[in-house]
């Protein structure tokens, strides 16, 4: 069973389109993280967010915790072929749990 | 870059052998983690170290082990390998060891095919 849920699973775009991928969960964390990751590299680390409601913006990318702490959602305006990857959310609980990491959304902008 | 370092990058062995992973923290971070990442599963925590100790273990079968020195270096031993085992093993490093609210910084990963 998955802590974390993340939709769509696989998301194919074109250049200039705009698009919001989802991370889910029945529990409640203390701050969520989302990263990049291109094939065969590690995850790049996009941004955290601690604040139930926090919106924070990363030139065209947008992200945000929601008011329960159990969800969090990234925008992205105007995609690039540049933002192409697997996009990684991952939740953490409090001291003495580590972060659980959702599945992924796997995606695709074609120039 | 990072500043968290692997190595070997590529390692490829027979079912059966033991291989050791490395792991460099950034400089100053105290925590190493280690996750195994292979195409069906996602990214599965392993275990967690803090300045040398074990401080959270997750997935990680009995055949697998790891240890945190006192440099801060960390080294990951997989031994009696199955096929299964083939996968992305990536090490990522924290300031602290306090999970809930700490960012970690993954390095570039080790890919082992065991044949």
């Amino acid at each position: 069973t998955q802590l974390l849920e993340q939709s769509p699973q696989f998301l194919s775009i074109q250049e200039g389109e705009n698009l919001t991928v989802y991370c889910n969960s029945s529990s409640v964390f203390s701050s969520l993280q989302w990263y990049r990751q291109e094939p065969g590299e590690g995850p790049v680390l996009l941004v955290t967010v601690v604040t139930g409601g926090e919106v924070k913006k990363l030139k065209r990318l947008t992200f945000q915790f929601g008011d329960a702490r159990k969800d969090s959602s990234l925008h992205i305006t105007a995609a690039q072929p540049g933002d192409t990857g697997l996009y990684l959310c991952a939740g953490g609980k409090n001291y003495g749990q580590n972060f659980v990491f959702g599945p992924g959304t796997r995606l695709s902008v074609l120039p | 870059d990072s500043g968290v370092t692997q190595t070997p990058k590529h390692l490829i062995t027979a079912t059966g052998q033991r291989v050791t992973l490395r792991c460099s923290p950034r400089s100053g971070d105290l925590s190493v983690y280690w996750y195994q990442q292979s195409l069906d599963q996602g990214l599965q925590f392993l275990i967690h170290y803090y300045n040398g100790e074990e401080r959270a273990k997750g997935n990680i079968l009995e055949r697998f082990s790891a240890q945190q020195f006192p440099d801060l270096h960390s080294e990951l031993n997989l031994s009696s390998l199955e096929l299964g085992d083939s996968a992305l093993y990536f090490c990522a490093s924290s300031l602290t060891g306090t999970s809930g609210r700490n960012e970690q910084f993954f390095g570039p990963g080790t890919r082992l095919t065991v044949l």
